[in-house]
């Protein structure tokens, strides 16, 4: 149990379908990111929000919208999906102050089916 | 920019054997260092860390020792499983420059350990 919840695990959509994936801390963490992992590729960071703000959005197309309502939880908007966005989805998050190692804690991820 | 190296997989052994991952980075600050585990199915599980020069990170019969002279952490194993086979990732985390915490990721290294 690593204190960060990831729902749905599995999700199929097709391209015209609008989901969203939530994530859940438990950790009293400050920062919340969003990682894609796909088959060949390395984990590719997709967002980073740093106190409900987001401070790094690494070039992602806009079919991908994030969302941090307060400090515990994060979500992922999706809509218009391409099928090469079919990947595990992985949620982390970390403690960002003073002399913190910044370990990141993850979820068990979203696996999504783009259909 | 920062960057980490590991060592190409798939690395197959037989239960009981050595292990050895090899890992090398590159930062311009005092980065922590961190490998993560990831079994089939499941999210990335943080393995064990290391926060300055000559300091080991163990967890779970695993070692790791932080390099500086070398730039290395290479992971460690006396007498590996069946259940260590999974995918490991090395990480670093350069806590200077405003990072957000982010962390650089190699490409992974996959395990399989036979009977």
């Amino acid at each position: 149990e690593t204190g960060v919840t990831q729902t749905p695990r599995h999700l199929v959509m097709g391209m015209t379908n609008k989901k969203s994936l939530k994530c859940e801390q438990h950790l009293g963490h400050n920062a919340m990111y969003w990682y894609k992992q796909s088959a060949k590729k390395p984990l590719e960071l997709m967002f980073v929000y740093s106190l409900e703000e987001r401070v790094e959005n690494n070039s992602v197309p806009s079919r991908f919208s994030p969302e941090c309502p307060n400090s515990s939880h994060l979500f992922l908007h999706l809509h218009t999906l391409q099928p090469e966005d079919s990947a595990l989805y992985l949620c982390a998050s970390s403690k960002l102050e003073g002399d913190n190692s910044y370990e990141q804690y993850f979820g068990p991820g979203t696996r999504l089916t783009v259909t | 920019g920062d960057s980490v190296t590991q060592m190409e997989g798939p690395v197959t052994l037989s239960e009981e054997a050595f292990l050895t991952i090899n890992c090398t980075y590159t930062a311009t600050g005092y980065p922590s260092l961190f490998w993560y585990v990831q079994y089939p199915g499941e999210g990335l599980q943080l393995l064990l860390k290391a926060t300055k020069a000559d300091d080991k990170g163990s967890n779970k019969g695993f070692e790791a020792t932080y390099r500086k002279e070398t730039t290395s952490f290479h992971l460690e194993k006396g007498s590996v499983q069946v259940s260590d086979s999974a995918v490991y990732f090395c990480a670093l985390s350069d806590r200077n420059g405003g990072s957000q915490g982010n962390l650089i990721f190699g490409k992974g290294t996959k395990l399989s350990v036979k009977p």
